[in-house]
């Protein structure tokens, strides 16, 4: 059993729509995080979130973006308006503890078009 | 001074043979320290931790040097199925930084 489901696992959306990506991580786990990858870029860090609040965003993680775990179980990625340049893979990742490596998801693949 | 930096290689070795790869990182409060596998168009894995007494596990080896702010990777006796890209991470704060990666290409 995968330890961080994402989905979808590829959307395709119309420039200026809005997109929710979604995210299952084991619910004991605290630290959840945001990543993406332009296609052949690097991994980039997008916001943290820790005891169901954000604890740190990047300057990518603008008011285009919001992030929530609506139900406890959840963890969701929203982007208002899409743009172009808002075409990548999105991963999901969890941390079990302070100074423990990341469990990635899957990833989503979001092409806007 | 990039947060953390790769050679982005690609380093094409036949198989058999022993390949590092090392990664510098900018800021000296950083205390954790990954390496990581990516397959192409798939989610970065987590293949090791490193430690400041560095560690071993199975053909991997990592090191960590505080004073010169870089991590290595070494994997001995490669195989074809060890190609892929090495990212390293490193903290900044709450936050994993991960470097742009390191390409692996193991021939027979």
């Amino acid at each position: 059993e995968p330890e961080v489901t994402q989905t979808p696992s590829h959307q395709v959306t119309q420039m200026g729509q809005e997109v929710i990506l979604r995210c299952v991580p084991i619910s004991n786990h605290l630290y959840f995080y945001w990543y993406r990858q332009i296609l052949g870029q690097k991994v980039e860090f997008l916001v943290s979130f820790y005891n169901n609040e954000i604890s740190e965003k990047s300057e990518i993680f603008d008011d285009q973006f919001s992030v929530e775990r609506p139900d406890g179980s959840n963890f969701t990625l929203k982007i208002r308006s899409t743009k172009l340049e808002d075409s990548a893979m999105y991963f999901c990742a969890r941390q079990a503890r302070v100074n423990y490596g990341y469990t990635f998801g899957s990833g989503t693949r979001l092409t806007v078009v | 001074r990039k947060e953390v930096e790769q050679d982005p290689g690609p380093f094409n070795v036949p198989e058999g043979a022993t390949v590092a790869f090392n990664c510098t990182y900018s800021n000296s409060a950083s205390q954790s320290f990954f390496w990581y596998r990516q397959d192409c168009r798939k989610e970065p894995k987590l293949l090791m931790s490193v430690y400041s007494s560095g560690n071993e596990d199975g053909r991997f080896t990592a090191q960590l040097n505080r004073a010169s702010q870089y991590i290595s990777l070494l994997i001995r006796d490669s195989k074809l199925s060890d190609s892929a890209t090495y990212l390293c991470a490193v903290n900044y704060g709450n936050k994993l930084v991960f470097g742009a990666g390191t390409i692996l290409r193991v021939k027979s």
